[in-house]
């Protein structure tokens, strides 16, 4: 069984400030972790993912994650908010062992204040 | 990268009416292809796993006989909604996985139902 729990369904931030959204997961076997972003009326686009290679993970738009087992979080971050990154985001976890089905955390809307 | 469409983005359809949505994996084949449903202002929670040349599975408390689904070729999946009522209107996504080995999905775009 696996789960993620995504801690706060709206941050807001200003433009130029650190960006923080958490995300913590629940896995019986060894997790394959990714961050998608969802602006309105589309689809999932992928950030970044965490396949078991290095812990911290880059990817598009300067964003940036770290897995941390001990505290089963995967937090994805920014240093400097710009006012395109304004979207839902969804972290989400699977494994080997579950079919490779995706399952989603709730979601975190980020807003961005001038 | 790898592309994955949605046909049509959006449709308006009457109570009663069956809708098809098609889901197109455009420069890779997707053994298998996965169908979401997303409610407004919620995460999206899977409906059912299909693999090509075989039934799907559904998720509990998804009806397949409302909800059918084709996977005919291994670019192609066919989500087709029967007897559409109101409830029924959400935003339906599919995303796809270019082989057995593959822990990543590519999403479609989205199909905006909308039943009167």
């Amino acid at each position: 069984a696996q789960s993620v729990t995504q801690l706060g369904s709206h941050v807001s931030v200003s433009e130029g400030a650190l960006v923080l959204l958490r995300c913590n997961y629940s896995s019986s076997v060894p997790p394959y972790l990714f961050w998608y972003v969802q602006y309105p009326n589309q689809g999932l686009q992928l950030l970044l993912k965490y396949t078991s290679a290095a812990t911290l993970v880059k990817g598009i738009n300067g964003f940036e994650a770290e897995f941390k087992k001990s505290e089963t979080s995967f937090h994805l971050t920014k240093p400097s908010a710009h006012m395109s990154d304004a979207a839902e985001y969804f972290c989400a976890v699977t494994s080997s062992g579950s079919a490779r089905q995706l399952t989603f955390g709730s979601g975190t809307q980020l807003t961005v204040l001038p | 990268g790898a592309v994955v469409s949605q046909h049509p983005s959006r449709v308006i359809c009457k109570s009663g009416t069956s809708v098809k949505i098609e889901c197109r994996s455009l420069d890779f084949q997707a053994t298998t292809m996965f169908w979401y449903r997303q409610f407004p202002k919620q995460s999206l929670m899977l409906m059912a796993t299909s693999n090509e040349g075989s039934k799907a599975t559904y998720e509990q408390g998804v009806e397949k006989d409302k909800f059918l689904i084709n996977h005919a070729s291994l670019t192609l999946s066919t989500l087709t909604v029967t007897s559409a009522h109101p409830e029924d209107s959400s935003f339906y996504i599919c995303s796809a996985r270019a082989g057995a080995g593959s822990n990543e999905q590519f999403f479609g775009p989205g199909t905006r139902l909308t039943v009167l």
